[in-house]
């Protein structure tokens, strides 16, 4: 089955700064590929997404690449607050319905 | 969410008695989803039920089974709880077609 890597497993940045979340997957076929934001007790909910078509795609302050020669996609938070403190998880499928999280990755955001 | 409630949210079970956790959604999705959250392996998928009636293994089902009798309600059983079974579940459910999966609030576990 599909297997994704995630790094770093913990980020600090100070407020303001960017944080970049990096994930690698296994199987070529894999052609969509979310980014999960989970909030200390909730569950996990989608922040952006991308297909394998789209290269790049940019939400506000929040922005993912796809390499897909090289198999990794990037999570880009610019201009971080506070609030972007929290677990993110990035994921890969390829059947839409069946989704391989990486490990996730702890950003604290230092004001 | 997507109107997805999870029960109960807390336990506290002993090692090898039964449990069942139910997962209910409102928004009529096809597919629902358990899944099992540990410190450095994130989300890991159990099962996974595509019907009513029709479910199918995850990368971690062994000492789980599942039910899904109507649309809305998605139940985990473990037969026989272990301590290596203490964890934080999640249930999602996801629409098809091109939709995003939801997760519920999670419920805590814990086998002594």
């Amino acid at each position: 089955g599909e297997n994704v890597e995630q790094h770093p497993s913990t980020l600090s940045v100070q407020e303001g700064d960017s944080a970049v979340i990096k994930c690698t997957y296994s199987d070529s076929a894999s052609n969509y590929f979310p980014w999960y934001k989970q909030e200390l007790g909730k569950g996990p909910q989608l922040i952006i997404d991308i297909r394998s078509n789209v290269g790049e795609k940019k939400d506000q302050r929040i922005a993912v690449t796809l390499n897909k020669t090289a198999k990794h996609f990037s999570l880009h938070i610019t201009e971080t607050q506070p609030e972007d403190s929290a677990v993110y998880f990035c994921a890969a499928s390829i059947v839409n319905y069946k989704l391989s999280f990486g490990a996730g990755t702890t950003v604290t955001v230092r004001a | 969410d997507a109107g997805i409630t999870q029960s109960p949210r807390h336990k506290v079970t002993e090692t090898g008695t039964p449990v069942t956790l139910r997962c209910h959604q409102t928004e009529n999705h096809r597919y629902m989803y358990w899944y099992r959250q540990d410190p450095g392996h994130g989300l890991r998928l159990i099962h996974y039920s595509y019907g009513v009636k029709d479910t199918d293994k995850g990368e971690v089902s062994d000492g789980y089974s599942v039910s899904r009798s109507k649309t809305e309600d998605f139940l985990l059983t473990l037969e026989s709880a272990t301590s290596s079974q203490t964890s934080v579940y999640f249930c999602a459910s996801y629409p098809g077609q091109g939709g995003e999966q939801y997760f519920g609030p999670g419920t805590r576990l814990t086998v002594t």
